[in-house]
């Protein structure tokens, strides 16, 4: 499974749009890109999932190069709420192994 | 259906007794994965159920931890001689299609 390097931490301010990077330079050809959010002490909650290109959903999106080595998930206007750790996941979708492997992940703090 | 539910929430026990948890996925999920996380730290992934066979078990996992998902339904996961460092939230998850949902999870606390 290809691993994922995302930065330990992020600020920013309410209102403002937060991208989180992640590397991903093993990726495999057959490999989907799967972003999870995380409150403390709850479970993670899928965010958005895409294979290439651009992906859109009511919450973010997803933009992933031609190369697939890396993957930028876009969050618009965050707000206090959107405080959480955000995780990147790399992994077949639908195969036999299909076990999501989670990194250390992003925390995202959000200041007013 | 109200999604992932797990059982219980919260566990404490004594260093050397045996804890079962159990999850419930939502009902027409055929995968079923546990997790383990402790703080500060992603998801830690234990083992992965496709209905009820198990597919994969990390090398993580010791002897003593063992778990079953009899009839493709419900899974439990149990610990056997629980070590202070089996505490951690013990999160349970299912999938039907690219999204997993998880449960809130069972905090376990040995002391």
């Amino acid at each position: 499974l290809a691993k994922t390097t995302q930065p330990i931490s992020m600020d920013s301010y309410e209102g403002q749009e937060v991208n989180i990077t992640c590397s991903h330079n093993n990726i495999a050809t057959n490999d989907y890109i799967t972003w999870y959010q995380q409150f403390p002490s709850q479970g993670p909650r899928f965010i958005i999932q895409g294979y290439k290109t651009k992906v859109t959903n009511e919450v973010a999106s997803l933009f992933i190069p031609a190369d697939r080595k890396s993957s930028t998930l876009s969050l618009p206007r965050v707000s206090l709420s959107d405080t959480a750790v955000y995780y990147c996941l790399v992994g077949v979708y639908g195969g036999a192994t299909n076990k999501l492997i989670f990194g250390t992940g992003t925390l995202l703090a959000v200041q007013p | 259906d109200t999604g992932v539910s797990q059982n219980p929430r919260h566990k404490i026990t004594k260093r050397g007794q045996n804890v079962t948890f159990r999850c419930d996925p939502i009902s027409e999920h055929n995968r079923l994965y546990w997790y383990r996380q402790t703080l500060g730290q992603g998801p830690e992934f234990l083992t992965y159920f496709q209905n009820e066979a198990q597919l994969e078990k990390s090398r993580l996992l010791s002897d003593r931890f063992s778990a079953e998902r009899p009839k493709g339904s419900f899974s439990t996961l149990e610990i056997q001689r629980t070590e202070q460092g089996d505490s951690a939230m013990y999160l349970c998850a299912s999938s039907w299609t690219a999204e997993a949902f998880f449960g809130q999870g069972t905090r376990l606390t040995v002391v």
